[in-house]
C-alpha cells in the first residue's frame, strides 16, 4: 500500500540546519509530485514547498524562500526537504504529501510527519 | 494569494447529527477544492477533490458540494471516528497552495 515515511526531525539551534527525507513506496514515485506541508503545535495546515514529479518545477512559500531547497532522487525513491537557517517559527511537524500533478491536482496522501523543534 | 476561511471554527455536534461546514475563498477557485480530516495524532487524510468527488474509501456520508468561492462539506449522520478537525483547501490559484484554517467538530 501507498506509503510516505519522513525522517530527520530533531531538536535544532536556531541559524542552523536539517535535512528531512521523505521515503515513498506503494507506488511508482517518478509519476508523482511531492509537497511539504507543515503544522505548527495546535495550529493549522501551512504549505511549504512543491516539486513536480520529474523535479523540473519547484515552488516556495514566502516564509521558507531562500531558506529552505526542495529536491528528490527518483532513484531512491526519495524526497528531501534542506532547511537551512531555521527559526523558531518553522518549529512544527513536517508532512510530505504527493499529488498527482502539481499543476491541476489535489493531495490525496500523506505520510505520518515529522516533529522539527528550532530552540536554543 | 487565495486566502480561504472556514466556519465555525468549532461546530459542536451529536452523534447522529448533521454537520454542516463551510470554507469561503477570496476570489474563485473554480471547484479546485479538496477537504481533509485530521483526527488527534494523526496525519490529515483526503476526503473529498474537485469540491464534490469523495476519495476512494470514504463512506457516503461525507459529501462536499460548492464551486466558485463557497463550499460546503456535510457529514449526515456524525459518527464517533468523525470527531476531527476539517480543512478544506485551493489547488487552482498557486503559488502558494493554502488551506483553511480549519473547522474542529467536537461532541455535543
Amino acid at each position: 500500500q501507498v506509503q510516505l515515511v519522513e525522517s530527520g526531525g530533531g531538536v535544532v539551534q536556531p541559524g542552523r540546519s536539517l535535512r528531512l527525507s521523505c521515503v515513498a513506496s506503494g507506488f511508482t514515485f517518478s509519476d508523482y509530485g511531492l509537497h511539504w506541508v507543515r503544522q505548527a503545535p495546535g495550529k493549522g495546515l501551512d504549505w511549504v514547498a512543491v516539486m513536480s514529479f520529474d523535479g523540473t518545477h519547484k515552488y516556495y512559500a514566502d516564509s521558507v524562500k531562500g531558506r529552505f531547497t526542495i529536491s528528490r532522487d527518483n532513484s531512491k525513491n526519495t524526497l528531501y526537504l534542506q532547511m537551512n537557517g531555521l527559526r523558531a517559527e518553522d518549529t512544527a511537524v513536517y508532512y510530505c504529501a504527493r499529488t498527482l500533478s502539481v499543476t491541476t491536482s489535489h493531495i490525496d496522501w500523506w505520510g505520518q510527519g515529522s516533529l522539527v523543534t528550532v530552540s536554543s | 494569494e487565495v486566502v480561504m476561511t472556514q466556519s465555525p471554527a468549532t461546530l459542536s455536534v451529536s452523534p447522529g447529527e448533521r454537520a454542516t461546514l463551510s470554507c469561503r475563498a477570496s476570489q474563485s477557485v473554480a471547484s479546485q477544492l479538496a477537504w481533509y480530516q485530521q483526527r488527534p495524532g494523526q496525519a490529515p487524510r483526503l476526503l473529498i477533490f474537485a469540491a464534490s468527488t469523495r476519495a476512494t474509501g470514504i463512506p457516503a456520508r461525507f459529501s462536499g458540494s460548492g464551486s466558485g468561492t463557497e463550499f460546503t462539506l456535510t457529514i449526515s449522520s456524525l459518527q464517533s471516528e468523525d470527531f476531527a478537525v476539517y480543512y478544506c483547501q485551493q489547488y487552482n490559484n498557486w503559488p502558494p497552495w493554502t488551506f483553511g484554517q480549519g473547522t474542529k467538530v467536537e461532541i455535543k
